[in-house]
């Protein structure tokens, strides 16, 4: 199994601050990677996929880079909304597999 | 927007089995794959498995082969994932997410509580 890690695990921002969060796979994964957002109690998100392609509706203020084994996921200026826990996952082979998870929260 | 609508919260005791159903629009059920995810209160998301709900073909975690089925009734474009021999390690949040090949998931149900508890 293709194992996916992110970091970090949990960090602080302001409002209006930059944001980056990584995921490495344990093997190259090509551009099969997808970035989810999810707040208390509510089902996630699905924020980007194919490494770097937002979905439909998603702010510009999120974006993604990277292909291989490493990811980056960006929030160009945290807004209120943002404040959540955000996961990755490799589609490149099954079994499909999340990071563990960033938990985003107001400093 | 595409709305997968699922079941209702269940509660089961030990060594039950559940069914839970996920209904997606018609028009396009069969052009997308089925994944189920769970999530324990406070844990990450755990990939279960995927189906094809055009030809049925399916594929599970390792960890859940041999207890979990996922079925589909084209009919009325409704997905279905039962779990057997349930442990009370199995109480979590279940969702199915809609997954384009090459695009990966983009929809999710709003999620079923299964809680299991003798």
């Amino acid at each position: 199994d293709i194992q996916m890690t992110q970091s970090p695990s949990s960090l602080s921002a302001s409002v209006g601050d930059r944001v980056t969060i990584t995921c490495r796979a344990s093997q190259g994964i090509g551009n099969s990677l997808a970035w989810f957002q999810q707040k208390p109690g509510k089902a996630p998100k699905s924020l980007i996929f194919a490494a770097s392609r937002l979905h439909s509706g998603v702010p510009s203020d999120f974006s993604g880079s990277g292909s291989g084994t490493d990811f980056t996921l960006t929030i160009s200026s945290l807004q209120p909304e943002d404040f959540a826990t955000y996961y990755c996952q490799q589609y490149f082979s099954y079994p499909f597999t999340f990071g563990q998870g960033t938990k985003v929260e107001i400093k | 927007q595409v709305q997968l609508v699922q079941s209702g919260a269940e509660v089961r005791k030990p060594g039950a089995s559940v069914k839970v159903s996920c209904k997606a629009p018609a028009d396009t059920f069969t052009g997308y794959d089925i994944n189920w995810v769970r999530q324990a209160t406070g844990q990450g998301l755990e990939w279960m498995g995927w189906m094809n709900p055009h030809s049925g073909n399916t594929g599970y975690a390792q960890k859940f082969q041999g207890r979990v089925t996922m079925t589909r009734d084209t009919s009325i474009a409704t997905a279905y994932m039962e779990l057997r021999s349930l442990r009370s390690d199995d109480t979590a949040v279940y969702y199915c997410a809609r997954v384009c090949r090459g695009c990966g998931t983009d929809y999710w149900g709003q999620g079923t509580l299964v809680t299991v508890s003798s």
